[in-house]
């Protein structure tokens, strides 16, 4: 988990709020994505990013924003989110252009009050 | 379209016991299969692949999968279970055809596994 960080850890916000998640990785992959992960449900993929640029985007909602600077940093900018929107949000990143694993970040638990 | 499915949402074993949890996988071509593990507040783990090759694929921690394609199964196993192997444990599966989905890896909803001293 070392290879991936993510800060903050833990995340309360009202709904009107602007917060942002932090994602960085050390391996020196070139491919990092979001993940939001809820209770009882599968993974749901929201972004991918390949060398900066944002490949997938599956229908999130405008409320989250991504941004990637650079292919070492991930960020996701929130606004006026909610209740829903609390869960468990995953970063993760890969090697961009062969089928080799995912190495996540230990998530950041985000509560909408 | 790719999909997984854990059919079990729990699992529980004896300690010492031999372990499997299931995973079917549906993809247009061939399969890339992973297993990965979580343990409490923490993210996901790589536990073991299968690309091509040999069926029997050994990870991290004892653990291994075996592919079978036509049964289109992915079962992680371990022949004597710890008390600390329970974890939530989830099968992904990514479509090995160039071009679908290239980045997406599509997860089951996981099993918890219970290892019961």
């Amino acid at each position: 988990e070392t290879g991936v960080t993510q800060t903050p850890r833990h995340l309360v916000m009202g709904m009107t709020n602007k917060k942002s998640l932090k994602c960085e990785q050390h391996l020196g992959h070139n491919a990092m994505y979001w993940y939001k992960q809820s209770a009882k449900k599968p993974l749901e993929l929201m972004f991918v990013y390949n060398f900066k640029e944002q490949t997938e985007n599956n229908s999130v909602p405008s409320r989250f924003s991504p941004e990637c600077p650079n292919s070492s940093h991930l960020f996701l900018h929130l606004h006026t989110l909610q209740p829903e929107d609390s869960a468990l949000y995953l970063c993760a990143s890969s090697q961009s252009a062969t089928p080799l694993e995912q190495y996540f970040g230990p998530g950041t638990r985000l509560t909408v009050t | 379209a790719q999909s997984v499915a854990q059919p079990e949402d729990q699992v529980n074993v004896a300690e010492g016991n031999p372990l499997t949890v299931k995973c079917t996988y549906s993809v247009s071509g061939n399969p890339y299969l992973f297993w990965y593990v979580q343990y409490p507040n923490r993210g996901l783990q790589f536990l073991l692949k299968y690309i091509t090759g040999d069926n029997l694929v050994k990870g991290s921690y004892g653990f291994e999968a075996e592919f079978n394609k036509s049964q289109t199964s992915f079962h992680l196993k371990k022949p004597s279970a710890l008390v600390s192997d329970s974890a939530l444990y989830f099968c992904a599966v990514r479509d090995g055809i160039a071009g679908a989905g290239s980045y997406q890896l599509t997860f089951g909803k996981g099993t918890k596994l219970s290892v019961i001293p």
